[in-house]
């Protein structure tokens, strides 16, 4: 069974106090992995999909990496706007029609 | 465009009460999806579709039903509402499955309180 953690559960930054968000991860046969951002009262929304150890994305302040075992977010510079919750999600690879395996969420909160 | 839209945001059901929650999309997406939120929990699936007329179950199907008549609209009937089913429910859309580059799109939720 695919399994999904999230940590911290919560993190307080200050504005422009960069830090990383962890998800570990077991699955038979990774085919992606996805983060999400999800503001209060929202539906989640995507920022990054991931195929293979070693591949980095970017966008604006965020930096997604992974590796065999887990994937980080870093935030660089984070400003209170970038306060949601970020969600993470594997796919293994079984079958045409598998499924996401979504972790609990890191609350990411940035005082000014 | 509207992505993909949810009705109604907020509800209260009596238990035994039935209701369905409406969801459409507006991307000719084929793939939608249904997926429960509790607290502190992860998203679970509950039904999914890969086209007009095919649906199948998720994680935790039990207590709902579903249909796909359209490519637009993937509507969540709940029969008989039970405290368990209190959550927050999203509908969700993709292009093709997950796997090929095609990352959901979510609509904004249900709060449903079945008391």
């Amino acid at each position: 069974e695919d399994q999904v953690t999230q940590s911290p559960e919560a993190l307080r930054l200050q504005e422009g106090e960069s830090s990383s968000l962890n998800c570990s991860y077991t699955v038979s046969g990774l085919r992606g992995l996805f983060w999400y951002r999800q503001d209060p009262g929202k539906g989640p929304e995507f920022l990054f999909t991931l195929y293979s150890a070693g591949e980095e994305k970017e966008k604006e302040r965020l930096k997604a990496t992974l590796t065999k075992k887990e994937s980080f977010l870093h935030i660089t510079a984070p400003k209170p706007e970038d306060s949601a919750t970020y969600l993470c999600a594997v796919q293994g690879n079984t079958g045409a029609n598998s499924k996401l395996t979504f972790g609990k969420g890191i609350t990411l909160s940035v005082r000014p | 465009n509207a992505g993909v839209t949810q009705t109604p945001k907020f509800r209260i059901l009596k238990i035994g009460q039935s209701m369905t929650l409406q969801c459409t999309q507006d991307m000719n997406h084929n793939y939608m999806y249904w997926y429960r939120q509790d607290p502190g929990m992860g998203l679970k699936l509950i039904y999914y579709s890969v086209g007009a007329g095919i649906t199948d179950k998720g994680e935790v199907p039990n207590g709902y039903n579903v249909s796909r008549s359209t490519t637009e609209d993937f509507p969540l009937r709940l029969e008989l509402a039970a405290p368990s089913q209190t959550s927050v429910y999203f509908c969700a859309s993709s292009r093709r499955s997950t796997g090929s580059n095609s990352p959901l799109h979510f609509g904004n939720g249900t709060r449903l309180t079945v008391t």
